[in-house]
């Protein structure tokens, strides 16, 4: 079974600044997709970014970037000139890339992150 | 609406009470999920439901959980004979049917239980 580890509980930045989160995962299977989930204290999760693991180049969107190892299986999170407005919970995600999933995404616990003013 | 609807959106209880949390779906989206999201926990798979398929019930943590989905879109997850170690967000999620590789969920805000 794939399982997805964050093992930063809570991480803290200024706001300007940059931050990294972390996260491996561990699978079997060469097929997949990695995700970054934002949850902000509406609860409502929204996605952040997506990378497919049969791609070579790190996924970008906008301030946010990703680190994606795929020998070592991991796959962080850069955020950078951080805003006030990025704190909140972030999860990272796997989707086997077989069907068989239902396209199911298996989660991590999370990183609560907070932005200094 | 144009986001996945849920309700309540929060939800006291007294233990051994019976509880529904409704999803209202995005209009179109086929694929539905439920989470459940524990205290300093992920989320929790619960079920699934595509169409007119039977649901993936593998998540369901006993018999007390059931889940439904009339009409391929509105769904309501029930809790039978709560109990305490019961509270916790539930999450609703969707996606249309041509996501199944892009991975995108839509999610709703979830609905907070508390089982006294």
């Amino acid at each position: 079974a794939q399982t997805v580890t964050q093992s930063q509980p809570e991480m803290s930045v200024q706001e300007a600044e940059t931050v990294t989160l972390s996260c491996t995962y561990d699978t079997s299977e060469s097929d997949y997709y990695l995700f970054w989930y934002k949850q902000p204290p509406s609860r409502q999760m929204i996605l952040v970014i997506r990378q497919e693991a049969y791609k070579q180049q790190n996924a970008t969107e906008n301030r946010f970037s990703v680190n994606f190892q795929k020998a070592a299986k991991s796959f962080s999170l850069k955020i950078s000139d951080s805003q006030l407005g990025d704190a909140a919970m972030y999860f990272c995600a796997y989707r086997s890339g077989y069907g068989g999933s239902q396209g199911n995404l298996i989660f991590g616990k999370g990183t609560k992150l907070s932005v200094k003013p | 609406g144009a986001g996945v609807s849920q309700s309540p959106s929060n939800k006291v209880t007294e233990k051994g009470k019976d509880v529904e949390l409704r999803c209202d779906p995005i209009s179109g989206h086929t694929a539905l999920y439920w989470y459940r999201q524990s205290l300093g926990q992920g989320l929790e798979f619960l079920i699934y439901f595509q169409g007119n398929s039977a649901p993936d019930k593998s998540g369901l943590p006993s018999d007390r959980f059931s889940a439904e989905r009339t009409g391929g879109s509105v769904s309501t997850l029930t809790i039978q004979r709560t109990q305490q170690e019961d509270s916790a967000v539930y999450l609703c999620a969707s996606r249309t049917a041509g996501a199944l590789y892009t991975g995108e969920l839509f999610f709703g805000e979830g609905s907070r239980l508390t089982v006294l």
